[in-house]
């Protein structure tokens, strides 16, 4: 069981460049969230999930997107970074939705040059 | 987007000294919780409360749900060098199907041994 996992674990973008990040858990949770996490800012919501085929905005989606095509994945997209973007993005899952049996993951820092 | 306030930033203190954090919102929550991140790590869990005058403890963590539904804070006694790291306070709030996190910017601690 290796619950909440995130790949890459750094990345370095131009801007304008596209890419992906991965985030899988193996835990059959139905819910799960992408934060993104600045200097002195507390963890902010871009987008979640509420199960496979279900996604919606969260408080900072500008920029982002997202799918959600099984329960077990839920990548998060750049289309087009910019240097704004730089941060270290965390993924959560939850069988409830509730945050008290949220998990998060490692984390991906991404600096968009 | 709303943040909660969390004070201090950041303490230094000398090992076995008690430690208090607080955070307080201008918008009412129906559960206050308090997370832990290490370096490199997502946020992990400390405790959650539900309801409002709620007192909890976790070991040496004490944490208390503001009558007002406002506020909350978090108490460590006797700081141990392990419990360096950033503490996070954040609010859940159901809106759109979901339980949204809205998190403060985080208390850094050092502990002095």
């Amino acid at each position: 069981n290796a619950g909440v996992t995130q790949t890459p674990k750094f990345q370095v973008l131009k801007t304008g460049q596209s890419m992906t990040l991965q985030c899988a858990q193996d835990m059959n949770h139905e819910y799960m969230s992408w934060y993104r996490q600045d200097p002195g800012m507390g963890l902010r919501l871009i987008h979640y999930s509420v199960g496979a085929g279900i996604t919606d905005q969260g408080e900072v989606p500008n920029g982002y997107n997202v799918s959600r095509s099984t329960t077990e994945d839920f990548p998060l997209r750049l289309l087009s970074a910019a240097p704004s973007q730089t941060s270290v993005y965390f993924c959560a899952s939850s069988w409830s939705g509730r945050a008290d049996t949220q998990y998060f993951g490692p984390g991906t820092r991404l600096t968009v040059l | 987007g709303q943040q909660l306030n969390q004070s201090p930033q950041s303490m230094f203190i000398q090992e076995g000294e008690d430690v208090s954090m607080n955070c307080t919102s201008s918008s009412i929550f129906n559960t206050w919780l308090w997370y832990k991140q290490d370096p490199g790590e997502g946020p992990v869990l400390l405790i959650a409360l539900y309801k409002a005058g709620e007192l909890t403890s976790n070991g040496r963590l004490t944490a208390q749900f503001g009558i007002t539904r406002k506020d909350s804070f978090l108490n460590i006694s006797a700081s141990i060098p392990s419990d360096v790291g950033i503490y996070f306070c954040a609010g859940q709030r159901f809106s759109g199907g979901y339980n949204k996190l809205i998190f403060g910017a985080g208390t850094r601690l050092a502990v002095h041994p």
